[in-house]
């Protein structure tokens, strides 16, 4: 069946540092990929979601490519903000002929960003 | 707008107790999805509904879990008694229909329970 995976956390850096977070994902069909962010007691919200291959999500100053080739949809902000800190969840979603839209999620990648 | 809502915000039961959660999904959205996520781990899917019927409850863990959505707007997941193993976050997501590439599911804030 389809899966996400992505890398382990807690991911601590320093505020302005390079941030990437991996995810790779395994699927029949040609999947959505999305990335969403939970900041510390709140709900899921949606970052941002690429549709097909090559695709280039972005919103924040985050962004991730759509790797077909790769299976990849890595997650990466140039400088990042204690703002920032949050557990980010990549997932996929994809519809089968007649079905409807199942998402499947990653465990999640706590970020710290400290000052 | 207004977006996904869901009631309680937080649930504390004791073990064999039943509970009742709510969601009230964007205006308009026809699908609606419930999934729950435990400690250090992503949303797990437990059951979709396409207007008032469940179009797939195959994430429902066993007969102990139930969810209803009546009138094609609010939804209900109901829990008979409860077990220290269901204590989680109960989240709610609707999106405009089942489901065309491009429709987003929105979140609601979750519903935090515990079983004592």
């Amino acid at each position: 069946g389809d899966s996400v995976t992505q890398m382990e956390g807690p991911v601590t850096l320093s505020e302005e540092a390079f941030l990437t977070i991996n995810c790779t994902y395994t699927a029949t069909g040609y999947p959505s990929l999305f990335w969403y962010v939970q900041y510390p007691g709140e709900g899921l919200q949606l970052l941002l979601k690429a549709t097909k291959a090559d695709d280039k999500g972005s919103n924040k100053g985050f962004e991730a490519t759509y790797r077909k080739e790769t299976t990849s949809f890595h997650l990466e902000k140039g400088s990042v903000q204690v703002s920032d800190s949050a557990v980010y969840f990549c997932a996929l979603s994809f519809r089968p002929p007649g079905g409807y839209q199942k998402v499947t999620f990653g465990t999640g990648t706590k970020l710290q960003v400290i000052p | 707008g207004a977006g996904v809502s869901q009631t309680p915000s937080n649930k504390v039961t004791e073990k064999g107790k039943y509970v009742e959660l709510r969601c009230d999904p964007i205006s308009g959205h026809t699908a609606l999805y419930w999934y729950r996520q435990s400690l250090g781990q992503g949303p797990e899917f437990l059951i979709y509904f396409q207007g008032t019927g469940a179009a797939d409850d195959s994430g429902l863990p066993n007969d102990r879990f139930f969810a209803v959505r009546p009138e094609g707007s609010v939804s209900t997941l109901k829990i008979q008694r409860t077990e220290r193993g269901d204590s989680a976050v109960y989240l709610c997501a609707s999106s405009l229909g089942p489901g065309g590439i491009q429709e987003t599911q929105y979140f609601g804030p979750g519903t935090r329970l515990l079983v004592l």
